[in-house]
């Protein structure tokens, strides 16, 4: 079945540190491909997405491009600041659904 | 933009008791809901489907009789746990899909802030 795969946190950096969370996925076909921000007290925010093999899905900094050869959507950042400390969650989502699929989402804490 | 709110954010119950979440959609129709829980260091993982007006569609291993959904308007669909134990305490969270009107949001999907229970 279709699933997604996160690195496990927590993640501490310095602020303008590089960041790098990796995310790896398994599904049948071509899913369009998330990457959600949930600050704390918040619901899920949608911070970037992708939805075919080599888009590159940017916001706010962050960046992620669909590696369908390596099946992967890793998230980077080149210069963090404390206010990207949340957690965040990779998803997949299978072409004509609404559904999603959820990697375990990674805590980020970003010290000044 | 679109907003989505669960209510309540924290809920503690008694184990034996019945507790209701809302998800509101508060600038938006939203035709379908979707209903998600998460146990510590775990995915969040779909738990059922709300669809205005019919009956949720729950994912295999959801036991429909003990959560609850109903999706009454275009705006508010509610998860009850009934008979809530100490296993289901878990973070709910919701989405919805903002699918109607000449003024879509192209079927976008918008979460809720999520509700944490604790049953005791």
């Amino acid at each position: 079945g279709n699933s997604v795969t996160q690195m496990e946190g927590p993640v501490t950096l310095s602020e303008e540190a590089f960041l790098t969370i990796n995310c790896t996925y398994t599904a049948t076909g071509y899913p369009s491909l998330f990457w959600y921000v949930q600050y704390p007290g918040e619901g899920l925010q949608l911070l970037l997405k992708a939805t075919k093999a080599d888009d590159k899905g940017s916001n706010k900094g962050f960046e992620a491009t669909y590696r369908k050869e390596t099946t992967s959507f890793h998230l980077e950042k080149g210069s963090v600041q404390v206010s990207d400390s949340a957690v965040y969650f990779c998803a997949l989502s299978t072409s004509g659904t609404y559904k999603y699929i959820f990697g375990t989402g990674t805590r980020l804490k970003v010290l000044a | 933009g679109a907003v989505v709110s669960q209510h309540p954010s924290w809920v503690i119950c008694k184990s034996g008791t019945s507790v209701k979440i809302e998800c509101r959609s508060l600038d938006f129709q939203a035709t379908t809901m979707f209903w998600y829980r998460q146990f510590p260091k775990q995915s969040l993982m779909l738990m059922a489907t709300s669809n205005e007006g019919s009956k949720a569609t729950y994912e295999q291993g959801v036991e429909k009789d003990k959560f609850l959904i109903n999706h009454a308007s275009l705006t508010l669909s509610t998860l009850t746990v009934t008979s809530a134990h100490p296993e289901d305490s878990s973070f709910y969270i919701c989405s919805a899909r903002d699918g109607t009107g000449p003024t879509n949001s192209g079927n976008t999907i918008y979460f809720g802030e999520g509700s944490w229970l604790t049953v005791v």
